[in-house]
């Protein structure tokens, strides 16, 4: 499984843009990334799943570059409620059997504040 | 919501007891995962069961082992609690595949002394 690193923590304001990098420099050419999010005491949620160039869906953008050693999350205009732990995973996608079997690192502690 | 129910949402054993948790998964999925969290980190993969049988395992010893049954419902099963032992145990459903989202349920909340 390919290694990821991420910032430990982030602060921003309510509003801003928030950009979280993510590197993985060993990943695979069957590797996807996916970003996770966690709020305390709570299961992790499914935010956003790339494979290259840009994805975008209702909450977030993924942002990856051509060579796939590293990936943005981009949240736009954040609020409160984005105070989260985010997660950044890389995994097989064509990993035999049943689901995946990701193991998360120790995720971007993200602090919102007014 | 994700649909994935975890029960108990709390519990306090004593080391050297065993505990039962379980899990049902979200309607029409087929693959079951239990990651164990420790305070402050991320969570690490257990294991798998895929249609009633163990597919993948990470780094945990024996003691640590499960059941899926024909209903894809889960149980964890930790024999020989130690205190290190500790920690939020989630359960996760998903369809088979390598990239299928995981759908998390909220955890139970293990307290061991």
């Amino acid at each position: 499984l390919a290694k990821t690193t991420q910032p430990i923590s982030m602060d921003s304001y309510e509003g801003q843009e928030v950009n979280i990098t993510c590197s993985h420099n060993n990943i695979a050419t069957n590797d996807y990334i996916t970003w996770y999010q966690q709020f305390p005491s709570q299961g992790p949620r499914f935010i956003i799943q790339g494979y290259k160039t840009k994805v975008t869906n209702e909450v977030a953008s993924l942002f990856i570059p051509a060579d796939r050693k590293s990936s943005t999350l981009s949240l736009p205009r954040v609020s409160l409620s984005d105070t989260a732990v985010y997660y950044c995973l890389v995994g097989d996608m064509n990993e035999a059997g049943g689901g995946n079997k990701l193991t998360f690192g120790t995720g971007t502690q993200l602090k919102v504040e007014l | 919501e994700t649909g994935v129910t975890q029960s108990p949402t709390h519990l306090i054993k004593t080391r050297g007891q065993q505990v039962t948790l379980r899990c049902s998964s979200q309607s029409g999925h087929n693959t079951v995962s239990w990651y164990q969290q420790a305070l402050g980190q991320g969570p690490q993969f257990i294991f798998q069961y895929y249609r009633e049988e163990e597919n993948g395992r990470g780094n945990f010893p024996p003691r640590f082992s499960g059941l899926q049954f024909p209903n894809y419902s889960s149980e964890l099963n930790v024999n020989a609690l130690e205190l290190d032992d500790s920690a939020l145990y989630l359960c996760a459903s998903s369809l088979p595949g390598g990239n299928e989202k995981l759908f998390f349920g909220s955890g139970t909340q293990l307290s061991v002394l």
